[in-house]
């Protein structure tokens, strides 16, 4: 078993739908949980990131984790066009900048206008 | 600040022949990481440096990857001899806290 598995999609949605992106994961010693986006022929960027269990918000995007049952998620609300992207979850055992990430393999989304 | 910068962007080479890849993080940032993405693989760490020092070199495949950085502005990642299942994308990182800067990565075809 991967210690990160994502369905890779594709996700097609139309403009304004809310999109749900998730990510199970299997060493609880994970701590820390990112989501990254990344354009087509772009390196990734950092959109979001959590420590332990909650949720946390920021304008339309909305990170959730569940450490009980090892599974996170991203919310996008009101999905613009530009969104459109890759979106990979990333996940650590420690913080501050010594952490090694281990990635998911990444959801397709696009957003049709 | 230019970002994290990678050279060269497209990289087309025969096997058997010596590939270098090129990074140079943003400045003050004091870790450098090296990763490689496929499609059937993802986004995979091959190696990080912490003050020009390799931390953590248990994700390069074999021994035909090496990384060196030498001071704290350049680092490289060298393949050889590169081999056809080498192709990827390769991407290097820096960050000084937190978050990791990603440069637009290496494309790698190896015929």
């Amino acid at each position: 078993q991967k210690e990160v598995e994502q369905d890779p999609g594709p996700l097609s949605v139309p403009e304004g739908a809310i999109v749900s992106l998730n990510c199970t994961y299997s060493n609880s010693a994970f701590q820390y949980f990112m989501w990254y986006r990344q354009y087509s022929r772009k390196g990734p960027e950092l959109l979001m990131y959590t420590y332990s269990s909650g949720n946390k918000e920021d304008g339309r995007f909305t990170a959730q984790v569940d450490k009980s049952s090892k599974y996170i998620s991203l919310f996008i609300r009101d999905s613009q066009p530009s969104d459109s992207a890759t979106y990979l979850c990333a996940m650590s055992r420690s913080g501050g900048s010594n952490y090694k990430l281990t990635f998911g393999k990444g959801t397709l989304l696009t957003v049709n206008p | 600040d230019a970002g994290v910068i990678q050279s060269p962007r497209h990289e087309v080479t025969e096997m058997g022949q010596e590939v270098t890849l090129r990074c140079k993080p943003i400045s003050g940032h004091d870790y450098l990481f090296w990763y490689r993405q496929t499609m059937m693989r993802g986004l995979e760490l091959l190696i990080y440096f912490n003050n020009n020092v390799p931390i953590d070199d248990s994700g390069m495949p074999e021994d035909r990857f090496s990384a060196k950085m030498p001071n704290a502005s350049f680092s490289t990642l060298k393949i050889q001899p590169s081999e056809p299942r080498d192709s990827a994308v390769y991407f290097c990182a820096s960050s000084l806290r937190w978050t990791q800067y990603f440069g637009p990565g290496t494309r790698l075809l190896v015929l």
